[in-house]
């Protein structure tokens, strides 16, 4: 069965500090690993996704996740918070086999970028 | 392009009765769901469909009927309303598998079953 595990409820981190933000995954064919971001009241916005490729992804926002299929990860990162950073954020994995196109979600972590 | 649009964006129901949530998107994508978000619980799928015409159950398709007539707009009916199902609803489309693989949101309805 596939899943998603974000491990972190919170992740706290210092303006200007790096970030990480934790994703780990089970599918029985190759994943298709996707990042969305959402702020208070809003919709979500995609920030970045893998799909093939090279392992490290860069997306919006200065955001970028590494691939790592030994780990099944795909943890998202950012050299230097802004407090604008802060908001929720989503990990999500389709199997490659799936021909419905069905996403499975993480269950979020609130990220906490402080001044 | 408005993209995924929703209406209403907030709604209060009593046990019992009976809406309807909008969602239409403008980007021609055949791909269409609805989710539901609660607290801790990330995005459940409710119901989905792949183009016009067809429709599929999600994880937590029980209280709720789905229908695709075009490609445009994808309306979620919930046919007897109940506390359980207060939530914030989010439609969202998507175009294509692969490399176009992106979903786009709608701004959710927040609903309250009293």
């Amino acid at each position: 069965a596939q899943s998603v595990a974000q491990p972190e409820d919170q992740v706290n981190v210092a303006e200007g500090n790096p970030l990480t933000v934790k994703c780990t995954y089970s599918v029985s064919g190759n994943p298709y690993l996707f990042w969305y971001v959402q702020y208070p009241n809003r919709g979500l916005q995609f920030l970045l996704k893998y799909i093939t490729g090279d392992n490290l992804v860069k997306g919006s926002y200065g955001f970028e996740a590494e691939f790592n299929k030994s780990q099944t990860s795909f943890h998202l990162k950012k050299p230097s918070a802004l407090v604008s950073d802060s908001a929720l954020y989503f990990c999500a994995v389709r199997d490659e086999l799936d021909s419905n196109y069905q996403l499975i979600w993480g269950a979020g972590t609130k990220l906490i970028i402080k001044p | 392009n408005a993209g995924v649009t929703q209406t209403p964006k907030f709604q209060v129901l009593k046990t019992g009765q009976s809406m309807t949530l909008q969602c239409a998107q403008d980007m021609n994508h055949e791909y269409m769901s609805w989710y539901r978000q609660d607290p801790g619980m990330g995005l459940r799928l409710i119901h989905y469909s792949v183009g016009a015409g067809i429709t599929d159950q999600g994880e937590v398709p029980n209280g709720y009927n789905v229908s695709r007539s075009t490609t445009e707009d994808f309306p979620l009916r919930l046919l007897s309303a109940a506390p359980s199902q207060t939530s914030v609803y989010f439609c969202a489309s998507s175009h294509g598998t692969g490399q176009q693989e992106t979903q786009y949101f709608g701004p959710g309805t927040r609903l309250l079953v009293l």
